[in-house]
């Protein structure tokens, strides 16, 4: 149980364009999910929190027109990158909360972002 | 804000070994501590997760400590194998503050190889 996958696993695109990473939980409803991003040999760095029906709640420093997330339902948030840079190929993780389940978070299988 | 540093960076050793990474957060306010695996390329795994409440848990071959007051975690690893070769982060979560995003703040890792 406590499944979270993403879509793509792996995207190349040409630099201006948008891309949309695509998080859901497959067995379990999630009030709240996170979004990460890690560039090479570098940690995990949370971007922002995405709650259901409500505004994303970004970090410093994430610019929030750049990176649009909608949680339109309990068990998808999707995270866009708008006219993505080079600079902007990282790894995309995301991860979700169990309704009423605690704090544990359960993480998808991430998403590679290679941007031209 | 939080800081989460690990120690070793990098780590090789023969199979069969004994060893032990550290983890070190800077505010000990925490509500949880998670041990993750990473795979080259791939998401994470959970592999332990320590209530504030708690000293340690184990799992199998795996024992992880936690000495909220200092603001130290340790994850030992018995018996080590090849298979158990990856990056381990360890992170740490404080619970929702009402504002802001709340999710994991990351280690950089350490990157362990286990020779054959």
């Amino acid at each position: 149980g406590a499944v979270v996958s993403q879509h793509p696993s792996w995207v190349i695109c040409k630099s201006g364009t948008s891309v949309k990473i695509e998080c859901r939980s497959l067995d379990f409803q999630a009030t709240t999910m996170f979004w990460y991003r890690q560039f090479p040999k570098q940690s995990l760095m949370l971007m922002a929190t995405s709650n259901e029906g409500s505004k994303a709640t970004y970090e410093q420093g994430v610019e929030k027109d750049k990176f649009l997330i909608n949680h339109a339902s309990l068990t998808l948030s999707t995270l866009t990158v708008t006219s993505a840079h080079p600079e902007d190929s990282s790894f995309y993780i995301c991860s979700a909360e169990i309704v009423g389940g605690g704090e544990t978070q359960y993480f998808g299988p991430g998403t590679r972002l290679l941007v031209l | 804000k939080q800081e989460v540093t690990q120690i070793p960076a990098a780590l090789s050793v023969p199979e069969g070994e004994n060893l032990v990474l550290n983890c070190s957060f800077t505010d000990s306010a925490i509500y949880n501590l998670q041990w993750f695996r990473q795979d080259p390329g791939k998401g994470l795994t959970s592999l332990l997760l320590i209530q504030s409440s708690q000293r340690e848990q184990t799992s199998g071959r795996l024992n992880a400590s936690l000495d909220k007051s200092s603001g130290r975690s340790t994850l030992y690893i018995a018996a080590s194998q090849p298979g158990d070769s990856a990056t381990y982060l360890c992170a740490v979560f404080i619970g929702y503050s009402g504002g802001g995003a709340d999710g994991l703040t990351f280690g950089k890792g350490t990157h362990l190889i286990i020779q054959p």
